[in-house]
């Protein structure tokens, strides 16, 4: 069985300061990982995805995450944080064995951002 | 813009009352969804379709049910079997089988309890 957990389940920063959101994975398998951010009242939006290529993923709005095998780990960071990018983030992997590639979610990370 | 719809946004059911909700891509994806989202929780899977006329279900099927009569369509009913309908309901769907694809959401439909 796979797993995912956001180890901060809000995070408050200032504009213009680091953003970093921490995710580990539990997966037997190689697994695919992504973050999606979700605005109040709307869908999730793919942030960035990971899927066994490069470890540094690069994702829209200037987010990335580093895919570190060893620390079973997926965090996502952003050099500087904007007012717009306050929403809930959630940490996902996908189930390798599942004909339909099965999605696990995270609990959720609010972000909030101060002026 | 290609995209998935889902209407309505809210949604209100009586007792006993069965409700229906929609959802339409226009992505020409295979593969379809929906999710259940209650608050401080992640999605949980209620039903997916790999391809017309074959749906499986997820982990919360319960009183709920799904039809898939054309590719780019798979409406949710919330029957009165399901005692807790009160969530945000998202649908979603994805290119092609595998554990690859992302998957891409609609922007949910709220459902509350008169």
């Amino acid at each position: 069985a796979q797993s995912v957990t956001q180890l901060d389940s809000h995070v408050s920063v200032s504009e213009g300061t680091p953003v970093l959101l921490r995710c580990n994975y539990s997966s037997s398998y190689s697994p695919s990982l992504f973050w999606y951010v979700q605005h109040p009242n709307k869908g999730l939006q793919l942030l960035l995805k990971y899927t066994s290529a490069a470890t540094l993923v690069k994702g829209i709005n200037g987010f990335e995450a580093e895919f570190k095998k060893s620390e079973t780990s997926f965090h996502l960071t952003k050099p500087s944080a904007h007012m717009s990018d306050a929403a809930e983030y959630f940490c996902v992997v996908s189930d390798p064995l599942t004909s339909y590639g099965k999605l696990t979610f995270g609990q959720g990370t609010i972000l909030t951002v101060h002026p | 813009d290609g995209g998935i719809t889902q209407s309505p946004k809210y949604l209100f059911r009586k007792e006993g009352q069965n409700v229906t909700l929609s959802c339409e891509q226009n992505l020409n994806h295979d593969a379809m969804y929906w999710y259940r989202q209650d608050p401080g929780q992640g999605l949980r899977l209620i039903y997916y379709s790999q391809i017309v006329n074959d749906f499986q279900k997820g982990d919360i099927a319960e009183g709920y049910s799904v039809s898939r009569e054309k590719k780019e369509s798979f409406p949710l009913t919330v029957t009165s079997a399901q005692k807790n309908p009160t969530a945000f309901y998202l649908c979603a769907s994805s290119e092609r089988q595998g554990r690859v694809q992302p998957q891409h959401f609609g922007d949910g439909t709220r459902l509350s309890i008169l």
